[in-house]
């Protein structure tokens, strides 16, 4: 079966300080990788999707970048956090079979990001 | 661009009564559609999933959705709640590009059960 890691699961950084979140899926090959971001009240707004290693879609434009170096594996950083920042971030993947069967995603456990 | 309205921020109801969180989608293309359960302490998890045929879909735990195109909706119900289904419940529709899937998320119903 897939499973879905994260981490770190809570991280309390500095303004002004980098980042790196890691995500890592197993059982699955070749998957499309999601990062999303939860703001306190408010939905899941995606930020980043990868359909393949190095292909890096952004949905919004924003202080933070994603990679990924291996099939499945995909890296949310910045460079220089801001207040804003701060949030609940989830990583997800999905299949790429175009069936509608295998539509759904599948999400990590998170990671909480207080930046003070 | 699409996007999704859940119209209930917070839903507070007894155990044994009858559940039905509203979702509106706006959208010019063949539709996917979830609803996904955030359980207290735990991660994202899929409630239940649309993609054609029937539009009345069965989920776990006894949920069930009606997918209603002229009306761009997709209702999560429940004849009758427990308190473990307090949680946060998300509706999404996915659009396509290439071969990646991405969702837009509505910004979630809160319901809270009470014993």
């Amino acid at each position: 079966s897939q499973t879905i890691h994260q981490w770190p699961a809570t991280l309390v950084q500095p303004v002004g300080s980098p980042l790196s979140l890691e995500c890592t899926v197993e059982g699955t090959s070749n998957p499309n990788l999601y990062w999303y971001r939860q703001a306190a009240g408010r939905g899941l707004q995606l930020l980043f999707y990868s359909v393949g290693i190095g292909q890096i879609s952004s949905e919004v434009p924003q202080n933070l970048s994603a990679s990924r170096p291996q099939d499945r594996q995909f890296i949310l950083s910045s460079k220089k956090l801001l207040l804003s920042d701060s949030g609940f971030y989830l990583c997800a993947w999905s299949t790429k079979n175009s069936g509608g069967a295998n539509f759904a995603q599948f999400f990590g456990p998170g990671t909480r990001l207080t930046v003070l | 661009a699409q996007s999704v309205s859940q119209h209930n921020h917070h839903v507070i109801l007894s155990e044994a009564a009858s559940l039905e969180l509203g979702c509106n989608y706006s959208y010019g293309g063949t539709v996917n559609l979830f609803w996904y359960v955030q359980y207290p302490g735990q991660h994202l998890q899929l409630l239940l999933k649309y993609f054609s045929g029937d539009p009345l879909v069965k989920g776990i735990k006894g949920f069930e959705a009606e997918f209603i195109k002229s009306k761009f909706s997709f209702n999560l119900r429940k004849p009758s709640v427990q308190w473990s289904d307090t949680a946060e419940y998300f509706c999404a529709v996915s659009r396509s590009s290439g071969s990646a899937r991405q969702l837009t998320f509505g910004s979630g119903t809160q319901l809270t059960v009470l014993p």
